[in-house]
């Protein structure tokens, strides 16, 4: 079946560093990614709508220029958390559809010392 | 998006029959009804997908009722390795390669006893 891989599975950065997280579609192309964030004991909550050759969809209350969103390639989405601080640790998840069914990668771990 | 509801958690011996019930009274003629799993620190991973009356594949069985206003998650007996967060998901499906969006409820928490 279909795979959404994510890369790192977990990262530990410096409070006022930036982290890179990138999630692929291994065997189809998605024109269309999600973003989530999940903290502890909660279920995802979806961060933004990542559009391949433009601008990302943000949820509410999700800040665009914190969270860099960029969809360069139909199989490519990577999501920059800028100037990070502690409350930004949390687990972050990508998804992708193919045809009926959504994938998930396998979610990136992100603390903030 | 179809709100949904489910019961926060449950608790099962290795062996029996799990059912979670999932309401969507708001549910639209479009959307269909998913399930998906979660383990501590992993994606979601797909279940199992249906539209009416009853899907079954080699993991799980999914009823749904006529009026589609919930649906019935059936795991036959479970294991402990059936312990994890399940969501009940419900939104249109295109056909192709779109935006379906996915909204997750808070979804039940599954806990398989030995």
């Amino acid at each position: 079946g279909a795979v959404v891989s994510q890369h790192p599975s977990r990262v530990i950065c410096k409070s006022g560093t930036s982290v890179k997280i990138e999630c692929r579609s291994l065997d189809f192309q998605a024109t269309t990614m999600f973003w989530y964030r999940q903290f502890p004991k909660q279920s995802l909550m979806l961060m933004a709508t990542s559009n391949e050759g433009s601008k990302a969809t943000y949820e509410q209350g999700v800040e665009k220029d914190k969270f860099l969103i960029n969809h360069a390639s139909l199989t490519l989405s990577t999501l920059t958390v800028t100037s990070a601080h502690p409350e930004d640790s949390s687990f972050y998840i990508c998804s992708a559809r193919s045809y009926t069914e959504a994938f998930f990668g396998q979610g990136t771990r992100l603390t903030v010392v | 998006l179809a709100k949904t509801t489910q019961p926060i958690s449950m608790d099962s011996y290795e062996g029996q029959e799990v059912n979670i019930t999932c309401s969507h009274n708001n549910i639209a003629t479009n959307d269909y009804i998913t399930w998906y799993q979660q383990f501590p620190s992993q994606g979601p991973r797909f279940i199992i997908q249906g539209y009416k009356t009853k899907v079954t594949n080699e993991v799980a069985s999914l009823f749904i009722p006529a009026d589609r206003k919930s649906s019935t998650l059936s795991l036959p007996r479970v294991s402990l390795s059936d312990t994890a967060v399940y969501y009940c998901l419900v939104g249109e499906v295109d056909s192709g390669a779109g935006s379906y969006q996915l909204t997750f409820g808070k979804g039940t928490k599954l806990s398989v006893i030995p």
